[in-house]
């Protein structure tokens, strides 16, 4: 079956150490997404992807950073940097080509928490 | 402003009842699009419904329908004969063409909705 596959599911992780989320797809959608999630608030986009080797950063990119050498992949790296880590995220992807409503599709999530 | 607006952190419905959830949304975005999100507990958004700026009719997918009022910039969803299977976290979302450009499709959400359907 289709779908985004997201992991690991849980993470736990040091204060100070960088860490990486995987997200693999094989919807063969070009665009691909990374939205964060925190208890009562709505999804806030981190980065997205149009197409392979190119990303643009979203509305809460800073601490965060992407890489897109695969059609298939999108990992994120949440770095020492990201002040407050501890969050749900969600990876998503997006068929291209028309028609197309912008739908996105999304993977189980993975969940984040900074000892 | 927030662009997308969900007054109700939390609503109950019994089950088999009909239920509505509200969202409001700000855009100067001729074009854009509506969408309403499912999340159960598992935590994967789950799309249930799309409703384009310029359609004419409201959208409707099964058990589901969009309560489009373009001029109130309203698009709330309606669950009909709720299902216990229907309790979840609901997510209102916009694609603005001109805020996000045509290729990039960016979604932006509300906070959400918590469904609670008793039996």
């Amino acid at each position: 079956d289709g779908g985004i596959t997201q992991s690991p599911k849980y993470l736990f992780r040091k204060e100070g150490q960088n860490v990486t989320l995987s997200c693999e797809q094989n919807l063969n959608h070009d665009a691909m997404y990374w939205y964060r999630q925190d208890p009562g608030q709505g999804l806030r986009l981190i980065y997205y992807s149009q197409i392979v080797n190119d990303f643009q950063k979203g509305d809460i990119a800073e601490g965060y950073s992407v890489s897109r050498e695969k059609k298939e992949s999108f990992p994120l790296t949440v770095t020492s940097a990201q002040k407050n880590p501890t969050a749900f995220y969600l990876c998503a992807s997006r068929k291209t080509g028309a028609p197309n409503t912008g739908e996105l599709f999304f993977g189980e999530g993975s969940r984040l928490t900074v000892l | 402003a927030q662009k997308i607006t969900q007054t109700q952190p939390g609503m109950f419905v019994q089950e088999k009842e009909a239920v509505t959830l509200d969202c409001t949304y700000d855009t100067s975005d001729p074009s854009y699009g509506l969408f309403w999100y499912k999340q159960p507990s598992s935590g994967e958004m789950i799309f249930l419904i799309y409703q384009g700026s310029y359609d004419q009719q409201n959208a409707t997918e099964g058990r589901y329908s969009l309560n489009f009022q373009k001029a109130r910039k309203s698009a709330n969803l309606v669950i009909s004969a709720s299902q216990l299977g229907d309790s979840a976290m609901y997510f209102c979302a916009m694609r603005e063409v001109a805020y996000s450009g045509a290729g990039s499709y960016q979604l932006t959400f509300g906070k959400g909705t918590k469904l609670s359907v008793i039996p």
